[in-house]
């Protein structure tokens, strides 16, 4: 079955880069998401990614994919303490009209 | 432009209680679903619909009834609430499927 597996958690220092890990199994799946969740409140969408595109930057936020790995990264540049969150991947399946499929989730923590 | 808002924002239930959480969206979006939380599991898909009048299981459907007889409404019914329901219930909807999913702030629910 579908399967999104990330680590639990990752420190660094503030001003540092920020790389969190998800790899997934699906391979026909179109998208694949980035959402942030701040404590006590609901998940936001950060970034996403075509399946065709193997990287995509919007300002601080990296996103890689490799394809061949089933592998998707989320890179933050000069973190702050306020990226503080847990951070979720998930994928869309298309053939369970694109349902998403979430990882368990990295909590970052950023020391000042 | 409210989004997504579930109510109770929390509820105590005794096990074998039935009660709904309700969840309604303003965005005019066909695609709604439920997710629970659970510490290091992520969020697990419990019910979707595609649009009014049609529903759908996800991985964790047992124990849980829904229905979509708007398009805004998308209530979920806990029919005989147990101990392993306890969990922290999150509402998405978007516009389609595979389009950005907006999410309601949760419900946080303990069955003792």
């Amino acid at each position: 079955g579908e399967d999104v597996e990330q680590s639990l958690f990752l420190s660094v220092r503030e001003g540092d880069s920020s790389v969190i890990n998800c790899t997934y199994t699906d391979s026909s799946s179109t998208y694949l998401y980035w959402y942030k969740q701040e404590p006590g409140a609901g998940l936001q969408l950060l970034t996403y990614i075509f399946s065709n595109m193997d990287m995509k930057q919007d300002q601080r936020l990296t996103v890689l994919l490799n394809k061949k790995d089933k592998h998707l990264s989320l890179r933050i540049a000069d973190t702050q303490t306020g990226d503080s969150a847990i951070y979720f991947c998930a994928e869309s399946i298309d053939n369970q009209g694109g349902k998403l499929i979430f990882g368990q989730g990295t909590e970052l923590s950023v020391k000042p | 432009n409210a989004g997504v808002t579930q109510t109770p924002k929390f509820q105590v239930l005794k096990t074998g209680q039935s009660m709904t959480l309700q969840c309604a969206q303003d965005m005019n979006h066909e695609y709604m679903s439920w997710y629970r939380q659970d510490p290091g599991m992520g969020l697990r898909l419990i019910h979707y619909s595609v649009g009014a009048g049609i529903t759908d299981q996800g991985e964790v459907p047992n124990g849980y009834n829904v229905s979509r007889s708007t398009t805004e409404d998308f209530p979920l019914r806990l029919l005989s609430a147990a101990p392993s329901q306890t969990s922290v219930y999150f509402c998405a909807s978007s516009f389609q499927v595979n389009t950005e999913a907006f999410f309601g702030q949760g419900t946080r629910l303990t069955v003792v």
